[in-house]
């Protein structure tokens, strides 16, 4: 079936510091993931996305990794800060390829 | 670039009671989605929008939740009756097309049921 998960449901880390969230996936005919985060009383808000025909892309102090053969997303935040606490989730394309499916979620918290 | 509007922000009803949540999406997007979201957990598909055709409710409680997208662009979403496990966020996101595109979504209606 499809699902997507996350490694871990928190993270706390020092302001600067870079931080890695993963998540797993589990139908290896997914083609296309997002990562999105949402702050408290808000929406999901879109951080980045990966097509699987890359493994890797980068954006304003973000990058996703895509590992296809242990069906592994993480996002990488590079110079952590206070403003990126929030909670961070993985989604992927179903298998209709018409909407998204998402993950538990991981809670970063940012400490100064 | 106005982002995706939804009504109210906040309901608090009693089991049984039915209710209402509105949505408009981001001008020009043809597909929109309504997604619950529990507390502590990802949120989840109920029913996707393309124009005003559906293209996908297969997770909607059809018994007791209904939606609709008259005129391909406001979207409605209703609960009769509503039931305890009803509660959670309700939100509605947009997109340019289907599949490979982003989703914007906008704040929800936070519904709680007492």
């Amino acid at each position: 079936g499809e699902s997507v998960g996350l490694h871990l449901p928190t993270l706390s880390v020092q302001e600067g510091d870079n931080s890695i969230i993963n998540c797993a996936y589990s139908n290896s005919a997914s083609d296309y993931f997002i990562w999105y985060k949402q702050e408290s009383g808000k929406g999901p808000q879109f951080i980045i996305d990966i097509r699987s025909n890359m493994d890797k892309r980068q954006g304003q102090r973000v990058t996703v990794l895509l590992n296809k053969t242990v069906k592994h997303l993480s996002l990488q935040i590079a110079a952590t800060q206070p403003g990126d606490s929030a909670v961070y989730f993985c989604a992927e394309l179903n298998q209709a390829g018409t909407a998204l499916i998402f993950g538990k979620g991981t809670t970063l918290s940012v400490s100064s | 670039e106005a982002g995706v509007a939804q009504s109210p922000r906040y309901k608090i009803i009693e089991k049984r009671q039915s209710v209402a949540f509105w949505c408009n999406p981001i001008s020009g997007h043809a597909t929109l989605y309504w997604y619950q979201q529990i507390l502590g957990q990802g949120p989840k598909l109920l029913i996707q929008f393309q124009n005003n055709g559906v293209v996908d409710d297969s997770q909607l409680p059809k018994d007791r939740f209904s939606a609709e997208r008259l005129k391909g662009v406001d979207s409605t979403l209703k609960i009769q009756p509503a039931k305890l496990e009803d509660s959670a966020v309700y939100l509605c996101a947009s997109s340019s097309g289907q599949g490979y595109s982003p989703l914007h979504f906008g704040n929800g209606t936070r519904l709680t049921v007492t």
